[in-house]
């Protein structure tokens, strides 16, 4: 899996909106952008992914920039809740087989109330 | 119903022990996987494995061993426990299949604590 760099931490306000940065400037064509998050004392959860086009779900949003260089999840209203170390990803679209993730350092995300 | 589960959540054993830690999964995937997050919190993947094949990380001590009776499910035996060894274990599991374009999301259970004294 391709390397990606994100800071190693951020902080927000409860409900105001995060936007958490990831650079991926060596993806290939057929990377996916993946973000995982892990609660303390939790495994890591899935979020989001995409490949070029921006996505939403029920959790967050995904900004993905034209050239595919970098991405930003985004947190609409921030709670409490979604304090955790957030990973951004890139899954090759390999065809198959056992593959798995390949977690970087993350971005620890603080919520203050 | 936990979809992945992991047996003991918390472990504390002597040094040189064999010890086993157990995982199951309920959501009919073929895939199953063994992290180690470290006291750092750096989660490296050790094995993931299905039907297929075994793909075992190059950085995974031999004493370390993944067992699958059935694919439901994939334990971890260590052999000869080290302080080193001390860590949270993460199993998980997905769907084989495309690799990143489905998502093929990976379900992570919620970690077994082993410390080695």
């Amino acid at each position: 899996d391709a390397k990606t760099t994100q800071p190693n931490s951020m902080e927000s306000n409860e409900e105001e909106p995060v936007h958490l940065p990831c650079n991926h400037s060596t993806i290939s064509g057929t990377d996916y952008i993946h973000w995982y998050r892990q609660l303390p004392s939790q495994g890591p959860e899935y979020v989001i992914h995409g490949l070029t086009s921006n996505v939403n779900n029920r959790m967050a949003s995904l900004a993905i920039a034209e050239d595919r260089k970098s991405s930003t999840l985004i947190l609409h209203r921030a709670t409490l809740r979604d304090a955790a170390v957030y990973y951004c990803i890139l899954r090759e679209d390999s065809g198959g087989g056992a593959d798995g993730l390949t977690f970087g350092k993350g971005t620890h995300l603080i919520i203050q109330p | 119903d936990t979809a992945v589960s992991q047996t003991p959540k918390y472990l504390v054993t002597q040094m040189g022990n064999d010890k086993s830690i157990k995982c199951e999964q309920n959501l009919g995937h073929d895939t199953m996987y063994w992290y180690k997050q470290d006291s750092k919190k750096f989660l490296k993947i050790m094995f993931s494995y299905n039907n297929k094949e075994l793909i075992i990380n190059e950085t995974v001590p031999n004493r370390f061993s993944p067992k699958s009776p059935d694919k439901a499910h994939l334990n971890l035996h260590i052999n000869s426990l080290e302080l080193g060894d001390s860590a949270v274990y993460f199993c998980a599991s997905s769907r084989t299949g495309t690799g990143g374009r489905s998502g093929n999301t990976i379900y992570f259970g919620e970690g077994s604590w082993l410390t080695v004294v």
